[in-house]
């Protein structure tokens, strides 16, 4: 199975910071990389997918970057409502398989 | 608008059964792949199984925590996803969610969970 780690495990922001956050695959993934936000109490949302195409109304303070095993997530503008944990995905081959997330909390 | 609601979760002892509903609507429901999620208390998220569409078979694929024990069914006419969980096991416990596979493989759309526990 393909293992995915993410960096750092959590890490303290201001707003209006940029942040990045990055994921290593154990192996190629191409860009088969996804990026989901999760808030407290709530269901996963869909951020990018492909490496570094944005979902449909995810705004352009989100950007992706990466191919075959090392990939980022940055975001601009740390607003409130950007505080949340990011996880990543490999979805090229099976099991998919989830980061363990990155936690953005407030400083 | 693109919708998806989970139902069926609750409370069920260590070697019980328990089935889960995930109703879609806004969307072509029967093109799509459809995947089933879960997160433990407290924990990540784990990918638990997918079921592709009619011109794919309705093939499946499980994780291997969860083989031989929960299937993973549609009903295109109703729009509707099913996970038949089956000796559930402590470590079973978790909110669930049914996920829409996109057409370019990725996640799109997920449902807003369901919490099953197992405890005696």
């Amino acid at each position: 199975d393909i293992q995915m780690t993410q960096s750092p495990f959590s890490l303290s922001a201001s707003v209006g910071d940029r942040v990045t956050i990055t994921c290593r695959a154990s192996q190629d993934i191409s860009t088969y990389l996804a990026w989901f936000q999760q808030k407290p109490g709530k269901a996963p949302k869909s951020l990018i997918y492909a490496a570094s195409s944005l979902q449909s109304g995810v705004p352009s303070k989100f950007s992706g970057s990466g191919s075959g095993t090392d990939f980022s997530l940055t975001i601009i503008s740390l607003q409130p409502e950007d505080f949340a944990t990011y996880y990543c995905q490999q979805y090229k081959t099976y099991p998919l398989v989830f980061g363990p997330g990155t936690k953005v909390d407030i400083k | 608008e693109v919708q998806l609601v989970e139902s069926g979760g609750g409370l069920v002892q260590p070697g019980g059964s328990l089935r889960l509903s995930c109703a879609a609507s806004g969307f072509t429901f029967s093109d799509h792949y459809m995947d089933w999620v879960r997160q433990a208390p407290g924990k990540g998220l784990e990918w638990v199984g997918r079921i592709r569409n009619k011109a794919n078979s309705y093939s499946t694929e499980y994780a291997a925590s969860v083989k031989g024990r929960f299937t993973i069914s549609r009903d295109d006419s109703k729009n509707s996803l099913y996970l038949q969980m089956n000796s559930l096991k402590t470590e079973d416990t978790a909110v669930y969610y049914c996920a829409r596979v996109s057409r370019s493989s990725d996640f799109d759309c997920w449902g807003q969970g369901t919490l099953v526990t197992v405890s005696s």
